[in-house]
C-alpha cells in the first residue's frame, strides 16, 4: 500500500489569494491525482498529474486556475489561484500503480481550505 | 457516460443492527466497483472491491457483490457498531479507464 501526506493539512485564506497544497507518497507511483470534495458533496477529479508533462484536467478545470506540477514519481503540487470562497473544498491527493483497472486507489488525508 | 447512484442520507441506525445502503451504475462494459469509507476528520479509505460479475468483495464484516443483472453493488453489514459511523462512497472505475466516479455518499450513523 502506498502512504500518503498532504501539506498543509488545512488553511483558512484570503480570496485573491494562492495556495500550494504539496502531496508526498512514500513510493514510486504511476499515476497521481487530485479531487476535490466539496463541503457536503462527493469527490470530483480536478486532474491527473503526469510527471514530465501537463497535467489532464477534467471538463470544467483549467490548468490557470489549478496549476499542478509533478517533477518525480513521488510527488505533486496543486495551486489553488485567485481563489474565492467557492474554492472552499477538501483537496484529496489520490494514486495508483500498476495495472491500472486491477490496482487499488489509495487517497491522502486531504487539505481543507477555506476561502474568506 | 458511467455514473453511480446510491442512497441518500443520513441513515442513522442503533448498534447491531442490519446495514444496507444501495448503489447502482450505469457504465459500458464490465467497471470495477468499490466502497469507500471517510471517518469523520480523516481521507477516504478503501473499504472493498470487485472486479469482475459476481465477485464479493468484503472487509471488516462488510460485503457488498457485483450484480450485473440489476447493475448494483449495495453495501451490507450484518451488526452494525457506532465505530462505523462514517460517509460511505460507492465508487466505479470503467473498463480500461482512468477515472474513478464516486457516488454522492452516504453519511451512516449509529446509536449506542
Amino acid at each position: 500500500s502506498a502512504v500518503i501526506s498532504q501539506k498543509p493539512s488545512r488553511d483558512i485564506c484570503q480570496r485573491g489569494t494562492s495556495l500550494t497544497i504539496q502531496c508526498q507518497v512514500d513510493s514510486q507511483v504511476t499515476m497521481m491525482f487530485w479531487y476535490r470534495q466539496q463541503p457536503g458533496q462527493s469527490l470530483t477529479l480536478i486532474a491527473t498529474a503526469n510527471q514530465g508533462s501537463e497535467a489532464t484536467y477534467e471538463s470544467g478545470f483549467v490548468i490557470d486556475k489549478f496549476p499542478i506540477s509533478r517533477p518525480n514519481l513521488t510527488f505533486s503540487t496543486l495551486t489553488v489561484s485567485n481563489m474565492s470562497p467557492e474554492d472552499s473544498s477538501i483537496y484529496l491527493c489520490s494514486v495508483a500503480d500498476g495495472t491500472w483497472v486491477q490496482e487499488t486507489q489509495y487517497f491522502g488525508p486531504g487539505t481543507r481550505l477555506l476561502v474568506l | 457516460g458511467n455514473s453511480v447512484t446510491q442512497m441518500e442520507g443520513p441513515v442513522t441506525l442503533s448498534e447491531e443492527a442490519f446495514l444496507t445502503i444501495n448503489c447502482t451504475y450505469t457504465a459500458t462494459g464490465y467497471p470495477s466497483l468499490f466502497w469507500y469509507v471517510q471517518y469523520p476528520g480523516e481521507g477516504l479509505q478503501l473499504l472493498l472491491k470487485a472486479t469482475k460479475a459476481d465477485d464479493k468483495g468484503s472487509n471488516k464484516g462488510f460485503e457488498a457483490t457485483y450484480r450485473k443483472e440489476t447493475t448494483s453493488f449495495h453495501l451490507e453489514k450484518g451488526s452494525v457498531q457506532v465505530s462505523d459511523s462514517a460517509v460511505y462512497f460507492c465508487a466505479l472505475r470503467g473498463a480500461g479507464g482512468f477515472k474513478t466516479i464516486f457516488g454522492a455518499g452516504t453519511r451512516l450513523f449509529v446509536k449506542a
